[in-house]
């Protein structure tokens, strides 16, 4: 079975400074990725994918995430966050053959503050 | 274009009472999903419709739990009768037939229930 584990509930940075939200999945097949956001009072939204073509994606408002196969990791980092960034952060693993009618499954979320 | 709209947005009701929710997708989207949140968790997934037929309706609790989504556009969400650890945000979302494929779903801003 599918699954995916965030390793930090909340992360708090300072503005202008890197931010890492670590994400590790499990999964017996070459799995699709996902990161989705949901901002406070708002619908989730999402950040990016990966599905088995590049192992760095890019996704919206500078964000990128890194597939590496050998750690089973998925972690989410952008250069220098703003205050806009604060939200919750969700990493996601596609059910098998998603393509197929499969099933998103989240992690539980990792909430980001930055401070001024 | 329009969003995902859910409505209420917020409701409270006594135990044993009855609720409904109400989702309008995304004009053209012909796949939608009721997803359940509970408070510090991922979304997890409680029906899934292609068109006017549900097509995973596995994880949907059916003794106290209904979903209809007739003409195949907005659909409804039934508890009756409500029990406290039914309180969490009922999220609505919708794809459509050339991105369903890819994980990408947009999210309603979702319904919060309190049982009291």
């Amino acid at each position: 079975a599918q699954s995916v584990t965030q390793l930090d509930s909340h992360v708090s940075v300072s503005e202008g400074t890197p931010v890492l939200l670590r994400c590790n999945y499990s999964s017996s097949y070459s799995p699709s990725l996902f990161w989705y956001v949901q901002h406070p009072n708002k619908g989730l939204q999402l950040l990016l994918k990966y599905t088995s073509a590049a192992t760095l994606v890019k996704g919206i408002n500078g964000f990128e995430a890194e597939f590496k196969k050998s750690e089973t990791s998925f972690h989410l980092t952008k250069p220098s966050a703003h205050m806009s960034d604060a939200a919750e952060y969700f990493c996601v693993v596609s059910d098998l053959f998603y393509n197929q009618g499969g099933k998103l499954i989240f992690g539980q979320g990792t909430e980001l503050s930055v401070k001024p | 274009e329009a969003g995902v709209v859910q409505s209420p947005r917020y409701k409270i009701i006594e135990k044993k009472q009855p609720v409904a929710f109400w989702c309008n997708p995304i004009s053209g989207h012909n796949t939608l999903y009721w997803y359940l949140q509970n408070l510090g968790q991922g979304p997890e997934l409680l029906i899934r419709y292609e068109n006017e037929e549900a097509v995973d309706d596995s994880q949907l609790p059916k003794d106290r739990f209904s979903a209809e989504r007739l003409k195949g556009v907005d659909s409804t969400l039934k508890i009756q009768p409500a029990e406290l650890g039914d309180s969490a945000v009922y999220l609505c979302a919708s794809s459509s037939a050339a991105r369903v494929n890819t994980g990408e779903l947009f999210f309603g801003e979702g319904s919060r229930l309190t049982v009291l």
